[in-house]
């Protein structure tokens, strides 16, 4: 069964500060590893790592992936409190049958944020 | 056989056009969600439907309608509002809601002639 494992489940920091959240995953025919914020409904889209090594950038955001220790990182530098939110970690695999595919997600991080 | 089902397989909108893309499960699984992949991103959320009569809009739904008349049924509509549909549209379904384990039909490619 496919598993995807998030730490820390819940974090607190203040404003500026700098955090790294953590996915580990164990998946058959993995496609993808994407990260998502989850503030109010429905998860956003922040990234999707495919590659070893590769880090990907958006504004305070990065994140990684190593396929070799079947991980991922989120880094958020100088944290502010417009980050305070769920952020879920998902995998994407390839599915035998009918099926395209299969996205499993993690229980989430819990970030938040004080003034 | 249990699956996901989408269709058509291609599709082509001509400009000022609105056309609908078919999702159908049997699964007898209680959400349903339709996502966007555009070439080296990822999946984003148009619009995801957690029970029959009730839809929520996700990232991008600007452009985009849906309905849930069935609980096997989700079509999606991108109308002529949506400037650029070139992309590959995923249904998925899964259990229950709050975005568990999503499984995948095998897509729509949207061109625009």
């Amino acid at each position: 069964e496919d598993k995807v494992v998030q730490s820390p489940l819940s974090l607190v920091v203040h404003e500026g500060d700098t955090v790294t959240l953590n996915c580990s995953y164990e998946v058959t025919n993995f496609r993808s590893l994407l990260w998502y914020k989850q503030e109010k409904k429905a998860p956003t889209f922040l990234f999707m790592l495919t590659s070893s090594g590769i880090e990907k950038k958006s504004g305070r955001l990065s994140s990684i992936l190593d396929k070799k220790e079947l991980f991922s990182i989120l880094n958020i530098t100088a944290t502010q409190t417009g980050d305070s939110a769920i952020y879920l970690c998902a995998v994407e695999a390839s599915a035998g049958g009918t099926s395209y595919g299969k996205l499993t997600f993690g229980q989430g991080t819990i970030l938040t944020v004080h003034p | 056989d249990g699956g996901i089902t989408q269709s058509p397989k291609y599709l082509f909108r001509k400009e000022g056009q609105n056309v609908t893309l078919s999702c159908e499960q049997n699964l007898n699984h209680d959400a349903m969600y339709w996502y966007r992949q555009d070439p080296g991103q990822g999946l984003r959320l148009i619009y995801y439907s957690q029970i029959v009569n009730d839809f929520q809009k996700g990232d991008i739904a600007e452009g985009y309608s849906v309905s849930r008349e069935k609980k096997e049924s989700f079509p999606l509509t991108v109308t002529s509002a949506q400037k650029n549909p070139t992309a590959f549209y995923l249904c998925a379904s899964s259990i229950g809601g709050g975005f568990k384990t999503q499984y995948f039909g095998p897509g729509t490619r949207l061109l625009v002639l």
